[in-house]
C-alpha cells in the first residue's frame, strides 16, 4: 500500500510568516501534484511536478520534487489570511490510473 | 467550460433509499473518477472510468454502482446505504489515464448523509 505521510498536520501562524509543508513517501512516482480545499469543496489544483529535482514557483509559492521522486514540499512566503485551508499533495503511480492523496495539512493563517 | 459540475449538491437518504449521484465535465477529458471524503480526511479513491471503462474498483462494496453512460457524464448509483456511509462523494476528470501534467479538475461535491 503506498502512503503519503504530510507534516505538520496542522499548522497555525500568523500573516506575513513563512511555512513549509512536507509530503514524504517510500514509494516512486511518476508524478506528484498539489491541491488545496476549503470547507464544502472539492479540491483545487495548484501545481504539478513531473521530474525528480523539479522545483516550480506560483507567485508566494514554491513546489520541490525530491529527487528520488519520494518526496515534494510546499514552501509559502508571507502567508496570508486567503492562504487558509487544507493542502494535500498526491502521488500518481506508474502505470496505474490511481492518484493516491496525503494525510493532509490543515493550515489557519490569522490576520 | 473548464469545470466538473456535481449535482445534487446536498442529498439526505435513508437506509432503504435509492438515490444517484451525477457528475458532468465538457473538457474532453477522457478519465473520471469518484472520491470519498470523511469528514477531516484526505480523499479515497472509489472508481476510475478510462474512455468510458470502468478500469479501478477499489473494493468499494456493492451498495455504490458507478456507472459512465458516455465521456461526459458520471453516475453512482446508490442503494442501501449505512450510516457510515455518510460522507463528501467528489467526482474528478482528468485529460486522460496519466494526469501527469495537466492534474485533475474536481467537482464541488455531494454531501451525503444517510439516516
Amino acid at each position: 500500500t503506498q502512503l503519503l505521510e504530510q507534516s505538520p498536520q496542522f499548522l497555525s501562524i500568523q500573516e506575513g510568516e513563512n511555512l513549509t509543508v512536507y509530503c514524504n513517501s517510500s514509494s516512486v512516482f511518476s508524478s506528484l501534484q498539489w491541491y488545496r480545499q476549503e470547507p464544502g469543496e472539492g479540491p483545487v489544483l495548484l501545481v504539478t511536478v513531473v521530474t525528480g529535482g523539479e522545483v516550480k514557483k506560483l507567485k508566494r509559492l514554491t513546489f520541490q520534487f525530491g529527487d528520488a521522486r519520494k518526496d515534494s514540499s510546499l514552501h509559502i512566503t508571507a502567508a496570508q489570511p486567503g492562504d487558509t485551508g487544507l493542502y494535500l499533495c498526491a502521488g500518481e503511480s506508474y502505470n496505474t490510473d490511481k492518484l493516491i492523496f496525503g494525510t493532509g495539512t490543515r493550515l489557519q493563517v490569522f490576520p | 467550460d473548464t469545470e466538473v459540475t456535481q449535482t445534487p449538491k446536498h442529498l439526505v437518504m435513508g437506509m432503504t433509499n435509492k438515490k444517484s449521484l451525477k457528475c458532468e465535465q465538457h473538457m474532453g477529458h477522457r478519465a473520471m473518477y469518484w472520491y470519498k471524503q470523511k469528514a477531516k480526511k484526505p480523499p479515497e479513491l472509489m472508481f476510475v472510468y478510462s474512455y468510458e471503462k470502468l478500469s479501478i474498483n477499489e473494493s468499494v462494496p456493492s451498495r455504490f454502482s458507478p456507472e459512465c453512460p458516455n465521456s461526459s457524464l458520471l453516475n453512482l448509483h446508490l442503494h442501501a446505504l449505512q450510516p457510515e456511509d455518510s460522507a463528501l462523494y467528489l467526482c474528478a476528470s482528468s485529460e486522460n489515464n496519466y494526469a501527469g501534467n495537466y492534474g485533475y479538475t474536481f467537482g464541488s461535491g455531494t454531501r451525503l448523509t444517510v439516516v
